[in-house]
């Protein structure tokens, strides 16, 4: 089955705040994260990714948090903008395999 | 540089019919991956391909389901017999190396109606 969970399906923020949105895995043996957003319609497009040997990683108004004691990984927007508004998922990777396992997903909206 | 493209975007066919999805990958990527994805759920891996090789189908359903990835031309991925639970978005990723490492770059998704 799939190891791959998000904490909350729903996530609303007033524009302009912080964003966090949460993934629970369950595999010790994943070596590599993605986060990817999907609008309405459209195919996932990458965010950023983190290798299990980091704990943090930053992008452009986006970090991604790696906590392995828990198996927890979060992704963290700086200054929300409606254009945010998407559903995020979280997916790993088997160290070894060679395929992404995705989580449910968590659907981002932005109140203005 | 174009990215990941697939076609149709939107398919319709009656029950036992075949539908057929194609996915061109990336210029330079050698390597591609299909998914499934169901109305308000994550994305299921199907395949893993690379060129005139099935490297994984793991989450490929053993009957009516096949794909390819030939020397020449696109990825397809062919459905016989279709049924209404096969209705869902059918999602192309490729990379330029495997999965360790290198991101995924998703196509736009052929969305699969069964009638």
């Amino acid at each position: 089955g799939e190891s791959v969970g998000l904490h909350l399906p729903t996530l609303s923020v007033q524009e302009g705040d912080n964003s966090i949105i949460n993934c629970a895995y369950s595999n010790s043996a994943s070596d590599y994260f993605i986060w990817y957003k999907q609008e309405s319609g459209k195919g996932p497009q990458f965010i950023i990714d983190i290798r299990s040997n980091m704990d943090k990683r930053q992008g452009q108004r986006v970090t991604v948090l790696l906590n392995k004691t828990v198996k927890h990984l979060s992704l963290q927007i700086a200054a929300t903008q409606p254009g945010d508004s998407a559903v995020y998922f979280c997916a790993e990777h088997l160290q070894g395999a060679q395929k992404l396992v995705f989580g449910q997903g968590t659907r981002l909206t932005i109140n203005p | 540089n174009a990215g990941v493209m697939q076609n149709p975007r939107h398919l319709v066919r009656r029950r036992g019919q075949e539908a057929r999805l194609r996915c061109s990958p990336m210029k330079g990527h050698s390597h591609v991956y299909w998914y499934r994805q169901l109305p308000e759920e994550g994305l299921k891996f199907m395949v893993y391909l690379q060129k005139e090789n099935i490297i994984d189908e793991s989450g490929m359903p053993k009957e009516r389901f096949s794909a390819e990835f030939p020397k020449e031309g696109p990825s397809i991925l062919r459905i016989q017999q279709v049924v209404r639970g096969d209705s869902a978005a059918y999602f192309c990723a490729s990379s330029p190396s495997g999965v360790g490492g290198y991101e995924q770059y998703f196509g736009p998704g052929t969305r699969l109606t069964v009638t």
